[in-house]
C-alpha cells in the first residue's frame, strides 16, 4: 500500500539556519504530492503542492521538488523563523484514490 | 477567504454513547473526507465521501461509522457506539473537483474525548 516515511524529529534549529525536513513516498502511479503544516492548536493547513515529476512546488519561502526516480518531495527553507515552528506533514496522493498518506509529521522548534 | 468549519471544538463523551461531529465544507466544493489524528500518532484517512456516497473508505471505517450530508451545507461523522479508542482530533476536508485542482482544504478539527 502507499505509504510515507518522513525524518523522525523534532528538529530544533536557530533563526535563520537552513531546513531540510526529508519525505520519501512508495505510491501508486504518478501521485500527487502535498506538504501540510499543523501550527499549535490549530488544524493542518496546505503548504505547498507538486503534481508532476520535476515540479517545484513553493510558499512563504519553503520548496520542494518532486523527485520521481528517487521517490522524494524534500522540504526547504533558507532560512527559519520563529513564527515557522510547528509540525510538518508530507502527503502523497496516489493516482485514482481520494485519499492523502500522511507521514509522521517532523515537529520543527526554530529558537530565536 | 471560504474555510472549512468544525463544531464542536472539543467533545466529550462516554463510552458507548453515540457522538455526531459536524462539519461545513467550503462552498461549491463537491468532494468531502473525514481524517482522525490519534494524540501523537499521524493523520489517518477514515472516508470519502462524493455525489452523496461514499466513494472511498479505510479498514478503520468499520459499521461503528456513518457519514451524511443532511442537507446542502453540512456533511457530519456519526459514531454509533464509542470506545475509548475513538478519542482523537477529528479533521473535516473539501475539494472543489473542478479545474484540475486536488487540494483537500482541512478544518480546524474536533477533540473527540472518550471517557
Amino acid at each position: 500500500g502507499d505509504s510515507v516515511t518522513q525524518m523522525e524529529g523534532p528538529v530544533t534549529l536557530s533563526e535563520e539556519a537552513f531546513l531540510t525536513i526529508n519525505c520519501t513516498y512508495t505510491a501508486t502511479g504518478y501521485p500527487s504530492l502535498f506538504w501540510y503544516v499543523q501550527y499549535p492548536g490549530e488544524g493542518l493547513q496546505l503548504l505547498l503542492k507538486a503534481t508532476k515529476a520535476d515540479d517545484k512546488g513553493s510558499n512563504k519561502g519553503f520548496e520542494a521538488t518532486y523527485r520521481k526516480e528517487t521517490t522524494s518531495f524534500h522540504l526547504e527553507k533558507g532560512s527559519v523563523q520563529v513564527s515557522d515552528s510547528a509540525v510538518y506533514f508530507c502527503a502523497p496522493r496516489a493516482t485514482g484514490r481520494r485519499a492523502l498518506t500522511f507521514g509522521s509529521g517532523t515537529r520543527l522548534q526554530v529558537q530565536p | 477567504e471560504p474555510e472549512v468549519t468544525q463544531t464542536p471544538s472539543h467533545q466529550v463523551t462516554q463510552m458507548g454513547q453515540e457522538v455526531i461531529l459536524r462539519c461545513v465544507p467550503i462552498s461549491n466544493h463537491l468532494y468531502f473526507y473525514w481524517y482522525r489524528q490519534i494524540l501523537g500518532q499521524k493523520v489517518e484517512f477514515l472516508v470519502s465521501f462524493y455525489n452523496n456516497e461514499i466513494s472511498e473508505k479505510s479498514e478503520i471505517f468499520d459499521d461503528q461509522f456513518s457519514v451524511e450530508r443532511p442537507d446542502g451545507s453540512n456533511f457530519t461523522l456519526k459514531i454509533r457506539s464509542t470506545k475509548l479508542e475513538d478519542s482523537a482530533m477529528y479533521f473535516c476536508a473539501s475539494r472543489s473537483g473542478t479545474g484540475g485542482t486536488d487540494t483537500q482544504y482541512f478544518g480546524p478539527g474536533t477533540r473527540l474525548t472518550v471517557l
